[in-house]
């Protein structure tokens, strides 16, 4: 129940094309839910984060979509580009003083030129 | 102002021996975590910390065991190598407060044979 499933693992899009990753969850408790971007040998970093009473966020090319009764959320990037090729991990906060943090399983995003 | 120091960054151990790794961090966080991440696996949980002296079990704390002496430390041992223990390790760290970013170390990739 404190899964995120996350697909796909790879994506290849072309430059200047919409990149869309999916995540979707079971647990009702999970009260905010953040995107995080990696590059090659270095930590995830936060990208966008959105909390589950907003149905949508936007930051430059990056916007999440969030449907609460569905229980999944999405990362599109608009005009990908090269610079924007990592893994992207999509994250669900567990609270009760915890603030655990659960990862899906990663997108490999590849942007070709 | 380093933010979140993993030490040492690459590792190679024999199957049976010991080592700790060592999470500093600089920036008066309460929470600090440590993950694993695996290929097609995305970044587990293993143990985590809510403050000083207090330490409790991810979703995948068999063979690892934890301390948190010092707020600004965090360490992660392994008592007796496995290769199954072969992975890149986060550190990853919160401020005790609501809907925020987490700040993750480099990594230390360990190779167990």
């Amino acid at each position: 129940q404190q899964q995120v499933k996350q697909s796909p693992q790879s994506l290849i899009v072309q430059k200047g094309g919409i990149s869309i990753i999916n995540c979707a969850y079971e647990n009702t408790a999970f009260d905010y839910f953040p995107w995080y971007q990696q590059f090659p040998g270095k930590g995830p970093a936060l990208l966008i984060a959105i909390r589950p009473d907003v149905s949508e966020k936007k930051e430059g090319r990056f916007t999440i979509s969030f449907n609460k009764s569905a229980k999944q959320f999405s990362l599109h990037i608009m005009d990908s580009q090269p610079g924007d090729s990592a893994t992207y991990f999509c994250a669900a906060r567990y609270p009760y003083n915890t603030d655990k943090l659960i990862f899906g399983t990663g997108t490999r995003l590849q942007v070709f030129p | 102002n380093a933010g979140v120091t993993q030490t040492p960054k690459f590792r190679v151990l024999k199957t049976g021996q010991s080592m700790t790794l060592l999470c500093a961090q600089d920036m008066n966080h309460e929470y600090m975590y440590w993950y694993r991440q695996d290929p097609g696996m995305g970044l587990r949980l293993i143990h985590y910390s809510v403050g000083e002296g207090t330490t409790a079990k991810g979703e995948v704390p068999d063979g690892y065991n934890v301390s948190r002496l010092k707020k600004q430390n965090f360490l992660l041992g392994l008592e007796s190598a496995a290769p199954s223990q072969t992975s890149v390790y986060f550190c990853a760290t919160l401020p005790h407060s609501l809907n925020t970013e987490a700040f993750f170390g480099q990594g230390t990739r360990l190779t167990v044979v």
